[in-house]
């Protein structure tokens, strides 16, 4: 197995417009995290999936953004309504239900 | 309310001799504590973890070390190498809380030849 991977790993776009982007995890961990990192910043959590169920999604950061994971495989994170604040490198990490996290190499989203 | 913190943002140290990286929480419900190194452009690369049941773990050059008391971890590098110049994360999870990491804000290690 290749690790995780993240597509795309660049994403430009103009305020206003929705980004999707996708994570593939390690595929025999249940687990899919994902994460935000801002410059000069520690990763911050988001949300998490258990298989297909998403556990925990209080994190998000505002109901402009979303997370699936439909078939307990691949998931994506969509950001509706793209702000400048939004810009930063989006993470996606998986696990199996316990022990450490291996993340994929990050979207970098920018915002004009 | 940062849950955890890494209070050095850089260290330097010359090849060789020995990097200490210290790291500092304030949850108590957290019982597992790993550490992680990233590159630029590049997402965060797993270095080594300590459950709370153990004070030491050790893999390789990389040797971590758990003071639940003082609610304090750090992470030895002996002998370091310009390879392992950095920045290296601080990250805690609670078993009770689906594992989601809460990471420090990190610290640049640079390692001269």
């Amino acid at each position: 197995d290749t690790g995780v991977s993240q597509d795309p790993r660049h994403k430009i776009t103009k305020r206003g417009q929705n980004v999707t982007f996708r994570c593939d995890p390690i595929s025999e961990h249940n687990r899919l995290y994902w994460y935000r990192q801002t410059l000069g910043q520690g990763p911050e959590f988001l949300t998490y999936f258990q298989n297909e169920a998403q556990l925990e999604k209080s994190r998000l950061l505002s109901d402009r953004f979303s997370a699936e994971r439909p078939k307990g495989s691949f998931s994506t994170l969509e950001i509706q309504r793209t702000e400048q604040g939004d810009s930063a490198m989006y993470l996606c990490a998986s696990s199996f239900l316990t022990g450490e996290q291996y993340f994929g190499p990050g979207t970098r989203l920018t915002v004009t | 309310d940062q849950q955890v913190k890494q209070n050095s943002p850089s260290l330097s140290v010359q090849e060789g001799r020995i990097s200490i990286l210290n790291c500092d929480y304030t949850n108590s419900m957290f019982d597992y504590f790993l550490w992680y190194k990233k590159y630029p452009a590049e997402g965060p690369t797993f270095l080594i973890s300590i459950s709370s049941i153990k004070d030491k773990n050790e893999d390789g050059r990389f040797t971590v070390f758990l003071n639940k008391s003082a609610k304090h971890l750090s992470l030895h590098i002996v002998p370091s190498q310009p390879g392992d110049s950095a920045v290296y994360f601080c990250a805690a999870s609670a078993s009770n809380a689906g594992n989601m990491l809460t990471f420090g804000g990190g610290t640049r290690l640079m390692v001269k030849p």
